[in-house]
């Protein structure tokens, strides 16, 4: 197994620039969910998904979009980049079937924006 | 705003000593989790701890959590270079939307 898969490792914007982040996982996890990281801090929840179809918001939501049409892909979209966004994107997976409750992390995006 | 609070921020101690970090918390939970993070790589999961549990033990880590002080502490025993990465607590009521800490950023010096 792959784990959870991110693409692109890095990216630099131009403020007002959108992009798509991907986030692919192969576990058949029904939870998947977008964190970002700013420097010396913990992550912050921004969008999270309980099945294909299902998103809610988390912590940071604004100016993030997302979408779940299938178990494996969880892509997170930039509507309009600004240097505020400018952090590193982890995207994450968990089940709670059998009562496993981890999270499973991709490598990162790391997205600076100018 | 982040429900964990990591203590301290930092620590650095020699090999083979023993690392022990805290973790307090706001509001109640189902369980606590302990993540490591290397210097620019995913989070990975070291331990989960259920709210009706007092003690874990996986490996040179022990967990203990105490719900009556909002607490946990991580202790890694015998450190190694290794163990050298942040170390993030994080709770929830379930497998998502799980609220990380600020970390702790342990150095093991040789």
């Amino acid at each position: 197994n792959a784990g959870v898969t991110q693409t692109p490792k890095f990216q630099v914007l131009k403020t007002g620039q959108s992009m798509t982040l991907q986030c692919a996982q192969d576990m058949n996890h029904e939870y998947m969910s977008w964190y970002r990281q700013d420097p010396g801090m913990g992550l912050r929840l921004i969008h999270y998904s309980v099945g294909a179809g299902i998103t809610d918001q988390g912590e940071v939501p604004n100016g993030y979009n997302v979408s779940r049409s299938t178990t494996e892909d969880f892509p997170l979209r930039l509507l309009s980049a600004a240097p505020s966004q400018t952090s590193v994107y982890f995207c994450a997976s968990s089940s709670q079937r059998g009562g496993q409750n981890e999270q499973f992390f991709g490598p990162g995006t790391r997205l600076t924006v100018l | 705003s982040q429900q964990g609070e990591e203590d301290p921020q930092a620590l650095s101690i020699q090999e083979g000593e023993n690392a022990t970090m805290n973790c307090s918390y706001k509001t109640s939970i189902n369980n606590l989790q302990w993540y490591r993070q290397n210097s620019g790589r995913g989070l990975v999961h070291l331990i989960l701890i259920r709210s009706n549990e007092r003690e874990k033990h996986s490996g040179r880590l022990r967990v203990t959590l105490d719900t009556s002080k909002k607490s946990s502490s991580l202790l890694i025993t015998a450190s190694r270079a290794a163990d050298t990465a942040s170390y993030f607590c994080a709770t929830g009521k379930g497998a998502q939307k799980l609220v990380f800490g600020q970390g702790t950023r342990l150095t093991i010096n040789p």
